[in-house]
């Protein structure tokens, strides 16, 4: 157990529909990284949040938004759902950023089916 | 951006053999080189990382040896348990950057 939870553990909806996805990072973490996993694309990088700010973007698309609140807890949302939405969506948490400090630890994650 | 290969994409060996998992960055910048291990329908969970100071960790029966000049780094498992089976992702990270490029993984399967 990583100390990383994320919920929920599956979700399913429609195309068009919008979800939200949480994260709670290990205590005493203030970054969390969220990413994609697909078949085809392995882990993609989505975006990051450092002590409530945005500190890096990837390959995340406009339809989707993520927010780090007060207590450190991070919610990605994902609207106008496609079906090639459908994936496993990661959580990961750090210390900090760089240094020895900067690793990662990977929550459960959320699998997300969109029919 | 950073760019991450990783060979094979699977690779079977018997219970007891080694196995090598082998990956190549293009960022000749970066300098943190984590290993992760991803059981069926669990997160990843690193097992190993090393920094570019130096060029090859020990952990149990688990290695790696990153060679900074030909800009690549390797996995290597010995005395493999089917308890090894899993999917294994090298990955990647810029000194600038706090972000981790992933490979595509590797299946490894470990038979008894």
């Amino acid at each position: 157990d990583s100390g990383v939870t994320q919920t929920p553990k599956h979700l399913i909806t429609a195309t068009g529909q919008r979800v939200t996805l949480r994260c709670s990072p290990r205590s005493g973490d203030l970054s969390v990284y969220w990413y994609q996993q697909s078949l085809d694309q392995g882990l993609q990088f989505l975006i990051q949040y450092y002590n409530g700010e945005e500190r890096a973007k990837g390959n995340i698309l406009e339809r989707f938004s993520a927010q780090q609140f007060p207590d450190l807890h991070s919610e990605l949302n994902l609207s106008s759902l496609e079906l090639g939405d459908s994936a496993l969506y990661f959580c990961a948490s750090s210390v900090s950023v760089q240094g020895p400090s900067d690793t990662q630890y990977f929550g459960p994650g959320t699998r997300l089916t969109v029919l | 951006g950073e760019n991450v290969e990783q060979h094979p994409s699977t690779l079977s060996v018997q219970e007891g053999d080694s196995a090598v998992i082998k990956c190549t960055y293009s960022d000749s910048a970066s300098n943190y080189f984590p290993w992760y291990k991803q059981e069926l329908g669990k997160g990843p969970q690193l097992i190993i990382d090393i920094r570019s100071n130096v060029g090859e960790k020990k952990d149990q029966r688990i290695a790696v040896t990153l060679n900074k000049t030909a800009k690549h780094f390797s996995l290597h498992i010995t005395e493999t348990q089917p308890e090894d089976s899993a999917v294994y992702f090298c990955a990647a990270r810029n000194s600038g950057y706090s972000t981790l490029t992933f490979g595509k993984g590797t299946m490894l399967l470990v038979s008894p």
